[in-house]
C-alpha cells in the first residue's frame, strides 16, 4: 500500500506570502492529484499531474517521479486560499490520500 | 450539468437503524467511489464500481454494502448504524478506470450516529 506523507500539516501565514506544500509517497504511481477542501467539506481537484509542472492562476503544481515528491506552491497568497489541501496517488490500488495540509492565509 | 449529486447533506441515526446514502453523476462516468473522512485521516475508500453491475470493496469495506444496477447512481447502504460509522462520506467519480483522469467529488454527507 502506497503511503502518502504530506507537510507541513498545518501552516498559517500573513497575506501575499509564497505557499509550499510538499507531498511524498512511497511507490511508483500513474499520476498524483492535488485537492484543495475549503470549510463547509467540498473536495475540489486542482491538478492532476505524472509528470513536470502545471499552472492555474496562481497555483503551481510539479512533480518528480523518480523522487516520488510533489510540491504545490500558491504565489501571492489571499485569505480565499485558506483551505485543507490534499494530496493523492493513483497506483494499482486505486487512488490514496494524505491526511492533508491545513492552510491559513492571514489577512 | 450538476456533477456529482449527494443526499442527504446531513443525517443523525440512531445505533442500530439502517440508511442509504444516495450518490448519482450525469456526466456518463463508468468509475464511481465511496469514501469516508475522518479527523486525523485521509480519505478512505469504502467501496467503488467500475461499471454499472460491477462492484468492489475498498479498505475500510465491513458494515457497508453497494450496489451499481444503473450508470448514474451508487448507493451506499448501512444496514445497521454502529457509532464508528459517524464520519463524513463523499462520494466521486471519474471517466473510467484503470485511466488516471479527474475525479469529480460530490459535496459530502455528514452522518452522526447515536
Amino acid at each position: 500500500k502506497n503511503e502518502v506523507e504530506q507537510s507541513p500539516q498545518n501552516l498559517t501565514a500573513q497575506e501575499g506570502e509564497f505557499i509550499t506544500i510538499n507531498c511524498s509517497y512511497s511507490v511508483g504511481i500513474s499520476a498524483l492529484h492535488w485537492l484543495q477542501q475549503h470549510p463547509g467539506g467540498g473536495i475540489v481537484s486542482l491538478f492532476m499531474l505524472s509528470s513536470g509542472k502545471k499552472k492555474h492562476g496562481r497555483l503551481i503544481a510539479t512533480i518528480n517521479i523518480q523522487e516520488k515528491h510533489s510540491s504545490l506552491h500558491i504565489t501571492a497568497s489571499h485569505p480565499r486560499d485558506s483551505a485543507v489541501y490534499i494530496c493523492a496517488v493513483w497506483g494499482a490500488d486505486g487512488l490514496t490520500f494524505g491526511k492533508g495540509t491545513h492552510l491559513i492565509i492571514q489577512p | 450539468n450538476a456533477g456529482v449529486t449527494q443526499t442527504p447533506k446531513f443525517q443523525v441515526l440512531k445505533t442500530g437503524q439502517s440508511m442509504t446514502l444516495q450518490c448519482a453523476q450525469d456526466m456518463n462516468h463508468e468509475y464511481m467511489s465511496w469514501y469516508r473522512q475522518d479527523p486525523g485521516m485521509g480519505l478512505r475508500l469504502i467501496h467503488y464500481s467500475v461499471g454499472a453491475g460491477i462492484t468492489d470493496q475498498g479498505e475500510v469495506p465491513n458494515g457497508y454494502n453497494v450496489s451499481r444496477s444503473t450508470t448514474e447512481d451508487f448507493p451506499l447502504r448501512l444496514l445497521s448504524a454502529a457509532p464508528s460509522q459517524t464520519s463524513v462520506y463523499f462520494c466521486a467519480s471519474k471517466m473510467s478506470w484503470p485511466s488516471s483522469q479527474a475525479q469529480h467529488f460530490g459535496d459530502g454527507t455528514r452522518l452522526s450516529i447515536l
